[in-house]
Formats: structure tokens, C-alpha cells, sequence
């Protein structure tokens, strides 16, 4: 069964602590792995698409990095207004068929000053 | 362009009440995706439009649930004989096909909360 789990589901950093968000899933054939923000009450914000293996992005004080069976989103010298959920999502690739999402629950990260 | 519109952002209905929901896409935005969100769980997929044609439907997507795409511009997702269980935010999504400059990007809206009492 295609599945996307994340880690931790909770996170709290002091303002400057770096640290990693994991994804790992299970999909038999990726097409693209996807990570949003989403602010409380908001719907989610797109951050990176990651297609390959190897890959990396980069965005401010975000790395996504991508690997066979999961991804990390590092996140580095982080400040309050990061705090969030993050959401990790892929899409499968069967032959053309579908471009839906499946989304992980989320880590809720907390950054405190 | 503002990106994706949904109205209304917020809904009260009673049980048993039918509600509708309006997503406009980005505009040239081509594929649109509805999905649902309960609290503390990621959005699941309902299902997806490539212009006008309905191409893929989730089980979750009941009998009572309708989204239709006329003219593949703006959608509407209607709820019928609203339950409890309905309560969830409703998110609409959409994106064009990728390409090498800007890869497969999916963008969201605010979403639509819906409350059934």
C-alpha cells in the first residue's frame, strides 16, 4: 500500500537550533515528492518539488534533500516565524493516470525565541 | 493573479442541509484537484479535473458529493443530506502540466471550513 509517514509529529527548537523533518514512503514508482508549510487555519503553502534522487532545493533557511526512500527537510538557524506544519506529499507515477497527492500528517514544528 | 480563490471560507449548515463550495483556479491553470482535511491529518484527495473532464474520483468521494468543472474554469463541489462527519476543511488545488522551467508545481487555496450541527 502507497504510504508517507513523517517525523516527529511534534518539534520544538529554540530560535538558532538546526534539525531535520523525515519523510519516508512507499510508493511503487515516484514521480515527484512535495513539501508545504501550512500556517493554522490556512491551507498549505508550496515549498519544494523534489523528482530524483540526489536531489536538493534550497529556500531561505530550508534544504530538501531526497533519497530512494525518503526525504529530509533540514532546517537551519530557524527563527519563530518558521514555526508550522510541515506537510511531505508524493505523487505516484502509474503511467499517467492520476496527479493526485498523497499527503503525511505533518510535523508541527514550534520555534521559541 | 491572487492565486486560488474558495468561497466561502467558512460554513455553519445543519445536518441533512446541502452545501456548495466554489474553487477558482489560477488562471491557465488546466488541472484542479479538490481535497478534504480533517484536524491533525493531511489533506486526502477527492478528486481531480483536466479542464472540464472529471478524470479520477476518491472512494471517499460518496454518493452524496458532487464536483462538477463546467467550461474548465471554475469548480464546485456540492455536499448533499450533509452529515457530522462532513466537518472538515475543503481544499482546492491546481496546477499545469510540468515542464522543464517549472516543474509540477501544485498550489492551494485557503480553503473552505465546514461545520455540520
Amino acid at each position: 500500500e502507497d504510504q508517507v509517514t513523517q517525523s516527529p509529529e511534534a518539534l520544538r527548537l529554540q530560535e538558532g537550533e538546526s534539525s531535520s523533518l523525515n519523510c519516508s514512503y512507499t510508493v511503487s514508482g515516484l514521480r515527484g515528492l512535495f513539501w508545504y508549510r501550512q500556517d493554522p487555519g490556512k491551507g498549505p503553502e508550496f515549498l519544494f518539488t523534489l523528482y530524483s534522487a540526489g536531489e536538493e532545493k534550497e529556500k531561505e533557511r530550508l534544504k530538501a534533500t531526497l533519497t530512494k526512500k525518503e526525504s529530509f527537510l533540514h532546517i537551519t538557524a530557524p527563527k519563530p516565524e518558521d514555526s508550522a506544519t510541515y506537510l511531505c506529499a508524493v505523487q505516484m507515477n502509474y503511467g499517467g493516470a492520476t496527479n493526485k497527492l498523497i499527503f503525511g500528517t505533518g510535523t508541527l514544528l514550534a520555534v521559541q525565541p | 493573479d491572487t492565486g486560488v480563490s474558495q468561497n466561502p471560507r467558512h460554513k455553519i449548515t445543519k445536518r441533512g442541509q446541502n452545501v456548495t463550495f466554489r474553487c477558482d483556479p489560477i488562471s491557465e491553470h488546466n488541472r484542479l484537484y479538490w481535497y478534504r482535511q480533517t484536524l491533525g491529518q493531511g489533506p486526502e484527495f477527492l478528486t481531480y479535473f483536466q479542464n472540464e473532464a472529471q478524470l479520477e474520483k476518491s472512494r471517499l468521494l460518496s454518493d452524496r458529493f458532487s464536483a462538477e468543472r463546467p467550461k474548465g474554469s471554475f469548480s464546485t463541489l456540492e455536499i448533499q443530506r450533509t452529515e457530522q462527519g462532513d466537518s472538515a476543511m475543503y481544499l482546492c488545488a491546481s496546477s499545469v502540466p510540468r515542464d522543464r522551467t517549472s516543474g509540477n508545481t501544485i498550489y492551494f487555496g485557503e480553503g473552505s471550513w465546514l461545520t455540520v450541527v
